[in-house]
């Protein structure tokens, strides 16, 4: 069945950097890409950007532009996301989920990486 | 700034027919995609393409679409469908984005 499993919960300080993973099994995953989705507490769910595990590409959204970067590794099935300059407003809980193009979306999900960035 | 609308809360009685909608402009372009949320846990597809339900979705959930609202209709709500629900398209600059939610809840 299929699977993505994330990294655990992350404590950062304001500035710093964070690099969650997502570690996908049950499917052949450079057939697929990988969005990255965020949800800030209490608040609703925001797309961060989209990987193509097949070659790379990458689209991110205007806003994280900068300041985020997302890879993958083939080798092992996994994606990774990395988002630099950490402000609390950045902190969230973090998933990252497969992606089958504008007419499915998002047909399944990690179980999400809190983030909390304080001082 | 979302640039696709949801109501933030509707309430439905149980048993009743319940639609929450989420209108834009690229819905007039895009399909909308659909996710039921519930507390502490990840989104769950239930509602893609024309009116398309992956597998282990109940059929009392369907969704549709004119002009620049795409709806999401449970027919027969049950207790269990009371969660957070959000859409999910395109943006003028074809990237998704999701709409601001739905709180359902059932009375």
């Amino acid at each position: 069945q299929v699977q993505l499993v994330q990294s655990g919960a992350e404590v950062k300080k304001p500035g710093a950097s964070v690099k969650v993973s997502c570690k996908a099994s049950g499917y052949t995953f450079t057939s697929y890409g990988i969005s990255w989705v965020r949800q800030a507490p209490g608040q609703g769910l925001e797309w961060m950007g989209w990987i193509s595990a097949y070659n790379g590409n990458t689209n991110y959204a205007q806003k994280l532009q900068g300041r985020v970067t997302m890879t993958t590794d083939t080798s092992t099935s996994t994606a990774y996301m990395e988002l630099r300059s950490l402000r609390s407003d950045d902190t969230a809980v973090y998933y990252c989920a497969r992606d089958l193009g504008a007419t499915v979306g998002f047909d399944y999900w990690g179980q999400g990486t809190l983030v909390t960035v304080s001082s | 700034s979302s640039e696709l609308t949801q109501d933030p809360a509707v309430s439905v009685a149980l048993g009743q027919t319940v639609r929450i909608t989420c209108q834009g402009d690229s819905l007039r372009s895009y399909y909308a995609s659909w996710y039921q949320q519930k507390p502490g846990q990840a989104p769950v597809l239930v509602i893609y393409g024309k009116n398309n339900r992956p597998s282990g979705i109940p059929d009392r959930f369907s969704g549709s679409s004119s002009g620049n609202t795409a709806s999401l209709t449970i027919t027969g709500a049950q207790a269990e469908d009371e969660a957070d629900y959000y859409c999910n398209s395109r943006d003028s600059s074809g990237n998704h984005v999701f709409g601001g939610g739905t709180k359902l809840t059932v009375l």
